[in-house]
């Protein structure tokens, strides 16, 4: 089973909806999580952090389920500029490296 | 401005040769990292630094060398026993990982091997 996983996708939503993409990890300790955004041939970017409360930062939303171990990020009303590929990280306990998902693939549609 | 510079944005080299990728941080982190990504897939991790004059292989270091000899920079060097070398190299640094700090991203160099 790999540290992060991640649904590929694509996912393909039409502009004004709300997506949503989850990411498991295996490491029942590990203790830092966050979103990153990475757009076409570009450099990942840090989208958001996510806390064990939760939290949101304008149209995003960022939960951690740590009974299921995912985390979990909600786009709500998605723009065109949305389009991008979502890496999860993850933390391990202990570890001095980030443990980077494959990445979701997301496209707004016109 | 502060930030991640590496150069250069592409790279093509020959078969057998080796070739070396610029890393410079201007933000003052202790910790310093080398990835590797190909078409489709996530971020893979070559090598890592958390203070100058040290350093640690991450998961796929064979075929790859680095130094740290000043605390700004972090050059990789893809040496002719890396089987695979073309993907999109990518430079990061932070604060200390240790203290779950995030990690700040350069503008990637792409090598590729004719």
């Amino acid at each position: 089973r790999k540290e992060v996983e991640q649904d590929p996708g694509p996912f393909n939503v039409p502009e004004g909806a709300t997506v949503a993409f989850n990411c498991t990890y295996s490491n029942s300790a590990s203790q830092s999580f966050f979103w990153y955004r990475q757009d076409c041939r570009k450099e990942p970017k840090l989208l958001m952090s996510v806390y064990s409360s939760g939290n949101e930062d304008g149209r995003f939303t960022a939960q951690l389920n740590r009974a299921s171990q995912y985390i979990s990020l909600l786009i709500r009303d998605s723009k065109l500029s949305d389009s991008a590929t979502y890496l999860c990280v993850v933390i391990p306990q202990g570890a001095q490296k980030l443990v980077f998902g494959q990445g979701t693939r997301l496209t707004i549609n016109p | 401005d502060g930030g991640i510079t590496q150069s250069p944005k592409y790279l093509f080299r020959k078969e057998g040769q080796n070739v070396t990728l610029s890393c410079e941080q201007n933000l003052n982190h202790d910790a310093m990292y080398w990835y590797r990504q190909d078409p489709g897939q996530g971020l893979r991790l070559i090598y890592y630094s958390q203070i100058v004059n040290d350093f640690q292989k991450g998961d796929i270091a064979e075929g790859y060398s680095v130094s740290r000899e000043k605390k700004e920079s972090f050059p990789l060097t893809v040496t002719s026993a890396q089987k695979n070398p073309t993907a999109f190299y990518l430079c990061a640094s932070s604060i200390d990982l240790r203290l779950r700090d995030t990690q700040y991203f350069g503008p990637g160099t792409r090598l590729t091997v004719l």
